[in-house]
């Protein structure tokens, strides 16, 4: 069974409105992390944004925050008046404690913004 | 500032052949691993290290092998290269024990004809 699941294989989104990356995900562990990561054309992974399933604020960094709805294990990621450079696949991801801290990838979604 | 280094950054191979992907980190990162990248599959784990010595496989990790003798590299080893590994590979690091996001190299670009 897939661990993270990301719905949404592409979205094309209008420059300066916010988008809305869904991610959800399956763990028993009670500690574990999430993360996001863009990958550009140029094809390096760029770390966005961190989570932790104790943390009882949404992670905010700049134009990115983490929508974490623990109950319904989903973490999803906004982007609020997205730029032409936000086009990029975005992959969600998540550290278990109980499995070696292994970091696990969903297969992203492609996200293109229309000028 | 190097990080994490991956060497080479586009290979091409003939079926049957072997070779080693090399990754080092200059972060005295505990944890390592590698990964593939297909189109439509994300980033898949093939496997990882929490410690020098210690290795583990992930995902998919058949025709490939790893070892960890120091903390710095961690190699990955194709034995008998096969068209199904074409591939991006990304090498990772990371501290242990920590949810700590992963570092990653910038990706060798493999093909197996």
């Amino acid at each position: 069974a897939q661990k993270i699941t990301q719905t949404q294989p592409g979205m094309f989104v209008q420059e300066k409105e916010a988008v809305t990356l869904d991610c959800t995900y399956d763990t028993s562990d009670q500690s574990y992390g999430l993360f996001w990561y863009k990958q550009p054309s140029s094809g390096e992974m760029i770390f966005l944004i961190y989570q932790g399933s104790y943390d009882e604020q949404n992670a905010t960094e700049g134009r990115y925050s983490l929508n974490f709805q623990k109950a319904r294990k989903s973490a999803n990621l906004v982007i609020s008046a997205s730029q032409l450079g936000d086009s990029a696949m975005y992959f969600c991801a998540m550290r278990e404690r109980s499995r070696d801290d292994k970091i696990i990838f969903g297969k992203g979604t492609r996200l293109h913004i229309l000028p | 500032n190097a990080g994490v280094t991956q060497t080479p950054k586009f290979q091409v191979l003939k079926t049957g052949q072997s070779m080693t992907l090399q990754c080092a980190q200059d972060m005295n990162h505990e944890y390592m691993s590698w990964y593939r990248q297909d189109p439509g599959m994300g980033l898949r784990l093939i496997h990882y290290s929490v410690g020098a010595g210690i290795t583990d496989q992930g995902e998919v990790p058949n025709g490939y092998n790893v070892s960890r003798s120091t903390t710095e590299d961690f190699p990955l080893r194709l034995l008998s290269a096969a068209p199904s590994q074409t591939s991006v590979y990304f090498c990772a690091s990371s501290p242990s024990g920590k949810n700590t996001e992963a570092f990653f190299g910038q990706g060798t670009r493999l093909t197996v004809v």
